[in-house]
């Protein structure tokens, strides 16, 4: 599996838009990018998959280049409930199961 | 509320007592992961369960841990004869795994069961 790069913290302030990047070098040809979200006390959420160019939800938009080798989320408007550890995982969808979780990016929001 | 349940949400126990984990998946779901996680680090892949199946378990898994899931549906993960370092945060996760459906299987992980031996 890819291993992944990301910042252990970020800090930020209500009502900014943060951007938090994954490196992601050896990433595969028939790897998809995922991010999950996890508050204290609680199990990870997915927030948003991506392979390629750019996905938007309703919550997050996902950024990925054209050489896949990095990508970054971006999460408009921040709120102080949006404070939480950010993951970011690369894997194939077909037949692989297990996440490989790194230490993720801790999100401060302050008001 | 249709999502993971764990429990219980807290075990305290010594050092050498056997602890047992439930864990209930959405009800639909095939697939039923289990993780450890310590203080700072992610979640660490445990083992997984197709349906009644247990597929693949990592080496992380001793011989002390064991998972089963009767049926198909609720999963139970024991830990024997417990260690300190076994004290960690135990989650859960399921999914809806299918051939047809194609795209991601999205894991739905439950609160966890937070475990700390003396």
């Amino acid at each position: 599996l890819a291993k992944t790069t990301q910042p252990i913290s970020m800090d930020s302030y209500e009502g900014q838009e943060v951007n938090i990047t994954c490196s992601h070098n050896n990433i595969a040809t028939n790897d998809y990018i995922t991010w999950y979200q996890q508050f204290p006390s609680q199990g990870p959420r997915f927030i948003i998959q991506g392979y390629k160019t750019k996905v938007t939800n309703e919550v997050a938009s996902l950024f990925i280049p054209a050489d896949r080798k990095s990508s970054t989320l971006s999460l408009p408007r921040v709120s102080l409930s949006d404070t939480a550890v950010y993951y970011c995982l690369v894997g194939g969808i077909t037949g692989y199961s297990t996440l490989t979780f790194g230490k993720g990016t801790m999100l401060l929001v302050s008001p | 509320d249709t999502g993971v349940s764990q429990n219980p949400r807290h075990k305290i126990t010594k050092r050498g007592q056997n602890v047992t984990f439930r864990c209930d998946p959405i009800s639909e779901h095939n697939r039923l992961y289990w993780y450890r996680q310590t203080l700072g680090q992610g979640p660490e892949f445990l083992t997984y369960f197709q349906n009644e199946a247990q597929l693949e378990k990592s080496r992380l898994l001793s011989d002390r841990f064991s998972a089963e899931r009767p049926k198909g549906s609720f999963s139970t993960l024991e830990i024997q004869r417990t260690e300190q370092g076994d004290s960690a945060m135990y989650l859960c996760a399921s999914s809806l795994a299918s051939l047809l459906a194609g795209g991601y299987n999205e894991q739905f992980f439950g609160p966890g069961t937070r475990l700390t031996v003396l």
